[in-house]
């Protein structure tokens, strides 16, 4: 596609409830990265994709939170029993391979936890 | 670990005005540096990036900003600020090693003023 979709655009979920978020990059990007953004803050890195592979997921602040992209393009982010600080902005960027290129971000989910 | 600061969480000019946004950084290693901006409810966009080469760096909307080594320093400047300017700005750095995430700031929230 044109840019990176992300859906949902809003999910409000109960406290302990799971949820997926998903990522569309842009076709042929390579490299895929999920940042949490907090409501007056910058996003903050959670994981790092190159293809199918998950080469950094320092910044998962639990074991509750799960990401995958089984078939190199395509992305999920799983949150299990969520809690109310998991509330926030999630974001997904996309990028070719290689250190020269900036990222293009979708618009991201807002996640409610009520 | 790479970092950087942003002075000032809010920044308010007339319409017309310099606008000038700060930005130092924190790398042990020669930096890649980017200016994002984020509108309401939005992604984030790209503004510009220095990677090598010129030190000036133009991006879009026509703002640019310069790499001052010996300050430490990407301030983001635009000689002449417009209403629709009014937006969230972040600054980036990224690992020039292999491809890898970026680290962001805490933001600047631009108001443009009549």
């Amino acid at each position: 596609g044109a840019g990176v979709s992300q859906s949902p655009r809003y999910k409000v979920a109960k406290r302990g409830q799971d949820v997926a978020l998903r990522c569309d990059p842009i076709s042929g990007h390579v490299s895929l990265f999920w940042y949490q953004q907090a409501l007056g803050q910058g996003p903050e890195f959670l994981t790092y994709f190159q293809n199918e592979a998950q080469l950094d997921k320092s910044g998962l602040p639990s074991d509750r939170f799960f990401a995958e992209r089984p078939e190199g393009s395509v992305s999920t982010l799983k949150i299990q029993r969520t809690q109310q600080e998991d509330s926030a902005v999630y974001l997904c960027a996309s990028s070719l391979a290689g250190i020269n290129y900036g990222y293009t971000f979708g618009s991201g989910t807002r996640l409610t936890v009520v | 670990a790479q970092s950087v600061t942003q002075l000032g969480s809010h920044v308010s000019v007339s319409e017309g005005a310099l606008v000038l946004l700060r930005c130092n950084y924190s790398s042990s290693v020669p930096p890649y540096l980017f200016w994002y901006v984020q509108y309401p409810n939005q992604g984030l966009q790209l503004l510009l990036k220095y990677t090598t080469g010129a030190t000036l760096v133009k991006g879009i909307n026509g703002f640019e900003a310069e790499f001052k080594k010996s300050e430490t320093s990407f301030h983001l400047t635009k000689p002449s600020a417009h209403m629709s300017d009014a937006a969230e700005y972040f600054c980036a750095v990224r690992n020039t090693g292999t491809a890898s995430k970026l680290t962001f700031g805490t933001g600047t929230r631009l108001q443009v003023t009549l």
